[in-house]
């Protein structure tokens, strides 16, 4: 199977405006969490979807936001961008069964840079 | 906010040698896993244990999970310079639907 892919790898922005990255599970995978990754902050968790609803959110300002489609791709968003929002974006697929989260595995991430 | 504390922060061993990397957690959890990560690429799974086990092997590593103390350990034997990474440990509890809880990493260098 295909592993998670991430589109951009890489992007530049400037302050104030605003970028959507997208995220392709791996197949037959219908939970999609994001983690924003700074050296300051770690790995902290942005939220999750699961079947197109999002179940759990992070501790992140309205400005960042997520949707999962139908066939469990996902995209988040950024509004009015800020220099602090500068880091690796994450997105991680796993196979939920009905009674536990197992693994997750990420996708190679988007290098966000806010200039 | 971080689960817990990774120790050591750093470890540099030489080819050969074992690796230990220990991590704390705070709340209950479901499962610990473990991740090692290459120069900001993506994260890689190295291995999950349940809270019901105590320990886990896969090849070269070895995890132990001590729910009493709430503390694991990740063992890598006759380590490689191509383990030369970032390593973490992350939480997943409760109902904290796709929820990692990360901890804040060792990174492991190992010369040849």
């Amino acid at each position: 199977k295909a592993g998670v892919t991430q589109t951009p790898r890489y992007l530049i922005k400037t302050r104030g405006q605003q970028v959507t990255l997208s995220c392709s599970p791996i197949s037959g995978h219908r939970s999609v969490s994001w983690y924003q990754q700074t050296p300051g902050q770690g790995l902290q968790f942005l939220f999750e979807y699961f079947s197109e609803t999002q179940r759990n959110k992070g501790n992140f300002p309205g400005r960042f936001s997520g949707r999962q489609f139908s066939n469990s791709r996902s995209e988040m968003n950024v509004s009015t961008l800020e220099l602090g929002d500068s880091a690796l974006y994450l997105c991680a697929s796993s196979l939920v069964t009905a009674s536990s989260t197992d693994t997750q595995y990420f996708g190679p991430g988007t290098r966000l840079t806010v200039l | 906010s971080q689960q817990g504390e990774e120790d050591p922060q750093a470890l540099s061993i030489q080819e050969g040698e074992n690796a230990t990397m220990n991590c704390s957690y705070k709340t209950s959890i479901n499962n610990l896993q473990w991740y090692r990560q290459n120069s900001g690429r993506g994260l890689v799974h190295l291995i999950l244990i349940r809270s019901n086990e105590r320990e886990k092997h896969s090849g070269r590593l070895r995890v132990t999970l001590d729910t009493s103390k709430k503390s694991s350990s990740l063992l890598i034997t006759a380590s490689r310079a191509a383990d030369t990474a970032s390593y973490f440990c992350a939480t997943i509890g409760g109902t904290s639907y796709g929820k990692l809880t990360f901890g804040q990493g060792t990174i492991l260098t190992v010369h040849p």
